[in-house]
């Protein structure tokens, strides 16, 4: 079947990095993306990568590796608004798109 | 990026009743679009896809009868969640791709009665 794994919960303290990591088994792969969502509003879009590599926007990183069907976003200087659910997916080709469980970030002051 | 709008936000029906919800691409034409439902803290489960001037392709275990899309154009695609019962109570997204990237509306929360 197709799956895609990621931690359930995160716990970090404001101004702090925080790596939530994706692993995915998928029969086709176009892209792997990210979306936060706050409780009670709708996903908003993050970052996309369809190749290897960094893909930088502000304060948010994402990272893709094919070969080990691995990716993750990184969230740099932590802020309570960061506080939320964040869902990686994958565009599998054809117009579908896998999502994952979701990890619950919480941050400290 | 993409924007989608979807209305209403939150709708409060009684049991029997049928509810619709909108979904519209404002800035690009969407002739693919994708309807969610979301039970709290779990992830979106894709209900169907809608696709303009043609029948909705459901996934498994989704009730054609109960829940019908009707994609008319390319900016507008609807859900209407017919004859709604309590266990139908839940949080509908829709979403559109642009670029191969998903857009979502801001949501539906449907509480039934």
């Amino acid at each position: 079947g197709q799956s895609l794994e990621q931690p359930s919960e995160v716990t970090a303290v404001e101004g702090a990095i925080v790596q939530i990591n994706c692993t995915y088994q998928t029969s086709g792969f176009y892209g792997l993306s990210w979306y936060q969502q706050h409780d009670g509003g709708a996903p908003t879009f993050l970052s996309y990568n369809a190749l290897d590599g960094l893909e930088e926007t502000g304060r948010f990183s994402s990272f893709l590796s094919r070969s080990d069907s691995y990716g993750y976003l990184l969230l740099q200087e932590l802020q309570m608004k960061d506080s939320a659910s964040y869902f990686c997916a994958v565009n599998t080709g054809g117009f579908k798109t896998i999502f994952g469980a979701g990890t619950r970030l919480f941050v400290k002051a | 990026g993409a924007v989608v709008s979807q209305h209403p936000s939150w709708v409060i029906c009684k049991s029997g009743t049928s509810v619709k919800i909108e979904c519209r691409s404002l800035d690009f034409q969407a002739t693919t679009m994708f309807w969610y439902r979301q039970f709290p803290k779990q992830s979106l489960m894709l209900m169907a896809t809608s696709n303009e001037g043609s029948k909705a392709t459901y996934e498994q275990g989704v009730e054609k009868d109960k829940f019908l899309i009707n994609h008319a154009s390319l900016t507008l695609s609807t859900l209407t969640v017919t004859s709604a019962h309590p266990e139908d109570s839940s949080f509908y997204i829709c979403s559109a791709m642009d670029n191969e990237k998903l857009f979502f509306g801001s949501g539906t929360q449907l509480s039934v009665l």
